[in-house]
């Protein structure tokens, strides 16, 4: 069965600090995918990224960074020099490839708080 | 560009009561799913729709059923509310694909209150 574990319920960090949210997947499938999405507190779930399954190459794009490790079923995003911005609750999740459409399983979120 | 819509955002009903939520979905895309966020957690699938069919569905029951129009747009029905139905109940759209690949545009949300 697929799992996702975000073990981080709740951030704070005080502006311009680095911070690093943790995710941890299980899965059975060779191929699947992984995202990360941003809710703000107008409940809308924003995109941040996408990794499939073969690729395992970090990205960076601008202050936000993702690194990937099969060996240890992580997907950990790193957000450099943290603005108030940035507070939100953001989910890990993990998709799978099937014939018959596709469903996201989501991790319970972690909420992040940037003070000023 | 319009993005997903979602009415009405807020509501509250009893217990007992039957419950409609509509979506539209963005602009060029052509399947529907429909995720259950209670408070404090992730969203969990319920069910998704592709040419007015639905296609997968999550772990809920009966009570929950779906609808897709010939225009893409969608209707997510609960009967006989539990107070446990309490949530945020978000919709998002995507191109059929059959991967796990697509990314879902999310809409944000009807937040639904059963007394």
């Amino acid at each position: 069965a697929q799992k996702v574990t975000q073990a981080q319920t709740e951030i704070s960090v005080v502006e311009k600090e680095d911070v690093t949210l943790d995710c941890v997947y299980e899965t059975r499938d060779t191929t699947y995918y992984l995202f990360w999405y941003k809710q703000p507190p107008s409940g809308e779930l924003v995109f941040l990224i996408r990794r499939n399954s073969f690729d395992e190459q970090n990205e960076i794009s601008g202050r936000y960074s993702w690194n990937f490790q099969k060996s240890t079923s992580s997907f950990n995003f790193t957000i450099t020099a943290s603005q108030v911005v940035d507070s939100a609750v953001y989910f890990c999740a993990l998709s799978e490839a099937n014939n018959y459409g596709q469903n996201f399983v989501f991790g319970p979120g972690t909420r992040l708080s940037v003070l000023p | 560009d319009a993005g997903v819509t979602q009415s009405p955002t807020h509501l509250i009903k009893t217990r007992g009561q039957q419950v409609t939520l509509r979506c539209s979905p963005k602009s060029g895309h052509d399947t529907v799913s429909w995720y259950q966020q209670a408070l404090g957690q992730g969203p969990q699938f319920i069910f998704q729709y592709y040419e007015e069919e639905e296609r997968q569905r999550g772990n809920f029951p009966d009570r929950f059923s779906g609808h897709q129009f010939p225009n893409y747009s969608s209707e997510l029905n609960v009967n006989a509310l539990l107070l446990g139905d309490s949530a945020l109940y978000l919709c998002a759209s995507s191109l059929w694909r059959p991967s796990g690949a697509n990314v879902l545009t999310f809409g944000a949300g009807s937040r639904l209150t059963v007394l």
